[in-house]
């Protein structure tokens, strides 16, 4: 199973872009990457998801390399609220023997 | 729209005994999936239902089972209950099955198993 390896922790200053990394060297083809986010003691939130395009929704980019064995969210404009830790996952297998693989994740700090 | 609810959301067990947790969706959502979290092995897919139907599951063993009702509405029931058990159980809902569509995640049940 393709498995997602990301930094422990970041900060970023308020209002400047938040650039978290994710590396997932085993992804196969038909996989693909998804965000979430979870905010201190709620469950988590959709974010962003993609499989080898660059996407963008009103909440983040997320930009895949063109090998995909990374990537990156990108929260253009990091307020207070954004503090929470960020979620890469990988959606493995086909329909009906699907699972969620979820990563460490990385605890985001956003600094006033 | 009201969210995904859980209930209860606090429980506290001894080994051996068996829970229930239950998970009301999003109205409309037919896809039920359920998450363990701990500090050790973080967030970990244990299974997702669809119309009644168990469509995906984990790496979990058979003492976690769960079942889903015409309403949509999902019970996951773990038996033998160990110290390991103790954990966040979440789950999370979405409008068509697999997991290829946002999910939407409850608050969880906190289950301490002592």
């Amino acid at each position: 199973d393709a498995k997602t390896t990301q930094p422990p922790s970041m900060d970023c200053a308020e209002g400047r872009a938040a650039n978290l990394p994710c590396n997932h060297s085993t992804i196969s083809g038909n996989e693909y990457v998804y965000w979430y986010r979870q905010i201190h003691s709620q469950g988590p939130q959709y974010i962003i998801h993609g499989l080898k395009n660059n996407e963008t929704n009103e909440m983040a980019s997320l930009i895949i390399t063109e090998d995909r064995k990374s990537s990156t969210l990108i929260l253009p404009h990091a307020t207070l609220r954004d503090t929470a830790v960020y979620y890469c996952i990988v959606r493995v297998g086909v329909f009906g023997n699907e699972k969620l693989t979820f990563g460490t994740g990385t605890r985001l700090t956003i600094i006033p | 729209k009201a969210g995904v609810t859980q209930t209860p959301r606090y429980l506290i067990k001894t080994r051996g005994q068996q829970v229930t947790l239950s998970c009301s969706p999003i109205s409309g959502h037919r896809s039920v999936s359920w998450y363990q979290q701990t500090p050790g092995q973080g967030l970990q897919f244990l299974f997702e239902y669809f119309s009644e139907t168990q469509r995906n599951k984990g790496n979990f063993p058979g003492r976690f089972s769960g079942r889903q009702f015409s309403n949509s509405r999902s019970e996951m029931n773990v038996s033998t209950l160990e110290l390991g058990d103790s954990a966040l159980y979440l789950c999370a809902s979405s409008s068509t099955g697999g997991l290829y569509n946002e999910q939407f995640f409850g608050p969880g049940t906190r289950l301490t198993v002592l």
